[in-house]
């Protein structure tokens, strides 16, 4: 099983520039989500989903659009990238609905703005 | 809203003896359920642990329990007989239970270090 698909897994990016980081998952989850890591503020939820076309802010969305076309896909685009959005992305989906659902996570993206 | 509370940025064990990790979190959900997850230096996270609220008994899993005590809103990680591996990032999360409130939320971490 593939899991919870992120790529890519590092990007430099210019400031101003444009990206989308892509998510993708094969375990038919409704719940999808964005985290973001830097040191010593854990994981901050950036936006997350829960079924396909309904999506929800998370504690740090300025700057950040998703959307969620299908099951499968979630991606995080950045508009108009600044340092301050350098650090590292996980995406994370599960099941809703029943107890002991415990996020699946892809392997992280290292974003860089310069 | 939810939040979750982890004091202890950083913490050294001898190797072979056990730990607790703080977490203590607030919700208003009246259904929810608590996490720990592991995130060894190569960055992955690893689930270890679930406790949901309404769970009679605290969860167990091999070395690692998880102290749960709901009237003071804490849910505590023990590892017994604590291995160089252990070494890593540890997280509290915690997510309602009910329709809107799925939502995943993190503390900031305990780094654990485990001494030979």
């Amino acid at each position: 099983n593939a899991g919870v698909t992120q790529t890519p897994k590092f990007q430099v990016l210019k400031t101003g520039q444009s990206m989308t980081l892509q998510c993708a998952q094969d375990m038919n989850h409704e719940y999808m989500s964005w985290y973001r890591q830097d040191p010593g503020m854990g994981l901050r939820l950036i936006h997350y989903s829960v079924g396909a076309g309904i999506t929800d802010q998370g504690e740090v969305p300025n700057g950040y659009n998703v959307s969620r076309s299908t099951t499968e896909d979630f991606p995080l685009r950045l508009l108009s990238a600044a340092p301050s959005q350098t650090s590292v992305y996980f995406c994370a989906s599960s099941y809703t609905g029943k107890r002991n659902e415990k996020l699946f996570f892809g392997s992280g993206t290292q974003l860089s703005v310069l | 809203a939810q939040k979750i509370t982890q004091t202890q940025p950083g913490m050294f064990v001898q190797e072979k003896e056990a730990v607790t990790l703080d977490c203590t979190y607030d919700t208003s959900d009246p259904s929810y359920g608590l996490f720990w997850y592991k995130q060894p230096s190569s960055g992955e996270m690893i689930f270890l642990i679930y406790q949901g609220s309404y769970d009679q008994q605290n969860a167990t899993e091999g070395r690692y329990s998880l102290n749960f005590q709901k009237a003071r809103k804490s849910a505590n990680l023990v590892i017994s007989a604590s291995q160089l591996g252990d070494s890593a990032m540890y997280f509290c999360a915690m997510r309602g239970l009910t329709f809107g409130n799925e939502k995943l939320t993190f503390g900031t971490g305990t780094r654990l270090t485990i001494i030979p």
